[in-house]
């Protein structure tokens, strides 16, 4: 079973509004990250989060972390129509003795010129 | 650094033929995932490798598939006989440990007739 679910499955703004996308797990994590995947292409690593982290910036990226609600959301800032892609969040578990990451179903973003 | 180095990018085949993929991590890198993905199952963890090592292949869907990785540099994603339902795009995915940050290939873009 999946264990993060993006929301919403899609999203569609304009250019230089801002964007968030929200992550759900379901058991205890050590680490979040957040991936991006242009249409056809490999996906692209974006941000790392760790349990005992709460917020982390990159550049426009602001990822938040709540263990307590197990959620984890992604803010763009200034969205630009290059930010148009789907983008994944993918946990691991703790204590599953393995570092195996489980991706999401994703979030399609597009950016409007 | 190249990257993540996958081969073919592209391939189509008849239901029963053999199809081997193939992909190249990146130097130093420890870690090497396997993954599928496609519209109605997303990103699929198949397998993944610890110093060459298989570490949990769970999520390998039959015994039509299998993986190998004899050496640092080399590892084979195995498909027979292949099946409509196999098509897919597969993606290789390298990480230093675990843990890490994976960096992922372009993926080989799988059609079963």
């Amino acid at each position: 079973s999946q264990q993060g679910e993006e929301d919403p499955q899609a999203l569609s703004i304009q250019e230089g509004e801002n964007a968030t996308m929200n992550c759900s797990y379901k058991t205890s994590i050590n680490n979040l990250q957040w991936y991006r995947q242009n249409s056809g292409r490999g996906l692209v690593h974006l941000i790392l989060i760790r349990s005992n982290e709460r917020e982390k910036h990159s550049g426009r990226l602001r990822v938040t972390l709540d263990t307590s609600k197990k959620s984890s959301s992604l803010l763009i800032t200034a969205s630009r129509a290059a930010d148009t892609a789907s983008y994944f969040c993918a946990t691991d578990a703790v204590g599953s003795g393995t570092y195996k990451y489980i991706f999401g179903t994703g979030t399609r973003l597009k950016v409007l010129a | 650094d190249a990257g993540v180095i996958q081969s073919p990018r592209h391939e189509v085949t008849e239901m029963g033929q053999e199809v081997t993929l193939r992909c190249k991590p990146i130097s130093g890198h420890n870690s090497l995932f396997w993954y599928r993905q496609t519209m109605m199952r997303g990103l699929e963890l198949l397998i993944y490798f610890n110093n060459n090592v298989p570490i949990d292949d769970s999520g390998m869907p039959e015994d039509r598939f299998s993986a190998k990785m004899p050496n640092a540099s080399f590892s084979t994603l195995k498909i027979q006989p292949s099946e409509p339902r196999d098509s897919a795009v597969y993606f290789c995915a390298s990480s230093r440990t675990g843990p890490d940050t994976q960096y992922f290939g372009p993926g080989t873009r799988l059609t079963v007739l």
